[in-house]
């Protein structure tokens, strides 16, 4: 178990539909990132916050969005679905954003979109 | 941009060795990781080298950097059933913070 909680573990929607994951960091972790991995494009880097604020963004789509609150939890949001979203979402977190600090990955979330 | 290759399977006898292999484009790396990922579970950090290392061993895993051609290996020894997975190699690089980019994968499948 590495600390890192995602939810939930499996979602079926629709297209054109809106849904939240979320993810609890491992306790003391200040920096959450978003992964997506699908077929076509592997494993791809969506953000990175750091105690609350965007530090990095990577092919994330304009119709996604993420926050990371006080608590330090995150969200990530995607919205006007479509079938090609179809993919395991993974959240990693780490004590900082340093280069270098391990990243810790939670068991993702795998979103089927139908 | 940065691209990170891998081949895609890999097939071997139960103690033997297995070597996984992994390319990158980007000179500017600053760390190279191999992370594992099982069904059903999240990536598992095995191990990680330093740009400017050679090789770094951690009891059955060994990996392997030629910085020059940009090659970057993983050798599991005594190769186990329960090493079937997938294996990811992954990158850090200067100026991309600690984002990581990763390979493309290797399923490792271990034979009776």
């Amino acid at each position: 178990d590495s600390g890192v909680t995602q939810t939930p573990k499996h979602l079926i929607t629709a297209t054109g539909q809106r849904v939240t994951l979320r993810c609890s960091p491992r306790s003391g972790d200040l920096s959450v990132y978003w992964y997506q991995q699908s077929l076509d494009q592997g494993l791809q880097f969506l953000i990175h916050y750091y105690n609350g604020e965007e530090r990095a963004k990577g092919n994330i789509l304009e119709r996604f969005s993420a926050q990371q609150f006080p608590d330090l939890h995150s969200e990530l949001n995607l919205s006007s679905l479509e079938l090609g979203d179809s993919a395991l979402y993974f959240c990693a977190s780490s004590v900082d954003g340093g280069v270098g600090t391990e990243a810790f990955f939670g068991q993702g979330t795998r979103l089927t979109v139908v | 941009g940065e691209d990170v290759e891998q081949s895609l399977f890999l097939s071997v006898r139960e103690g033997d060795s297995s070597v996984i292999n992994c390319t990158y484009t980007d000179s500017s790396s600053t760390y190279l990781y191999w992370y594992k990922q099982e069904p059903g579970a999240g990536l598992q950090l095995l191990t990680y080298i330093f740009s400017n290392m050679d090789m770094k061993q951690d009891q059955r895993l060994t990996v392997l950097l030629n910085k020059k051609d940009k090659h970057l290996s993983l050798r599991i020894a005594d190769t186990q059933t329960g090493d079937s997975a997938i294996y990811f190699c992954a990158e850090t690089f200067t100026g991309g913070g600690n984002k990581l980019t990763f390979g493309t994968g290797t399923q490792l499948k271990v034979e009776l």
